[in-house]
């Protein structure tokens, strides 16, 4: 039963343009989301993160977007950059709860 | 160390062969987690660690798989018999615990490839 999903598993846009990556869970239990950056050939990186007492974090070019009701989140960037393209990894945990990983979504931002 | 680190970084056996693979975790972390990536997939969960409660194992795909961590310190995870199938980067990751806040900082992996 996968609990994070990211159901688009590759993502193109052009440099400039916005990025928005999608993860859809099915805990309500989770109250801490996350998102991770991964380049080939390394371990992910932390991004940003957002608690279940808000809607909104923003951090530079990225903002992630939390709709609990809808179980969504989503990550934005802006404007995309060529060195964005990386696979992007969302993230899901809380209290007594590990950290659950969705897929991952190949981001390729072209010039 | 200031970060997570996996040794070896890259691991060729034959097929049939145990491999173990390391991992140091952050000073003071006191969760522990290993992932797979197998090309072209996405985080495969493998196994957790939470301080002294048993591990949550419901991640390892064959009993050929095992880890291992003595208290808050490094973990090791074993193939047993490698299968070609087995070919994928491991990842480990530690945090402070789960909760919120908690972020997991991950290692480079051991990229393992069966011939």
């Amino acid at each position: 039963d996968q609990q994070v999903k990211q159901n688009s598993p590759s993502l193109s846009v052009q440099e400039g343009r916005i990025s928005i990556l999608n993860c859809d869970y099915t805990n309500s239990m989770f109250d801490y989301f996350l998102w991770y950056k991964k380049y080939p050939a390394e371990g992910p990186t932390f991004l940003i993160s957002i608690s279940s007492i808000k809607d909104k974090n923003e951090d530079g070019r990225f903002t992630v977007f939390l709709n609990k009701s809808a179980k969504h989140l989503s990550l934005h960037i802006v404007p995309s950059q060529p060195g964005d393209s990386a696979v992007y990894f969302c993230a899901a945990g809380g209290s007594n709860y590990k950290l659950t990983f969705g897929k991952g979504t190949l981001l390729t931002v072209n010039p | 160390g200031a970060g997570v680190s996996q040794s070896p970084s890259n691991k060729v056996t034959e097929k049939g062969k145990d491999v173990e693979l390391r991992c140091d975790p952050i000073s003071g972390h006191t969760a522990l987690y290993w992932y797979r990536q197998r090309l072209g997939q996405g985080l495969e969960f493998l196994i957790y660690f939470q301080g002294n409660s048993a591990p949550d194992k419901s991640g390892l795909p064959s009993d050929r798989f095992s880890a291992e961590r003595t208290g808050e310190s490094v973990s090791t995870l074993t193939i047993q018999r490698t299968q070609q199938e087995d070919s994928a980067v491991y990842l480990c990751a530690s945090t402070f615990s789960f909760g919120t806040g908690t972020q997991a900082f991950f290692g480079q992996g051991t990229r393992l490839t069966v011939v």
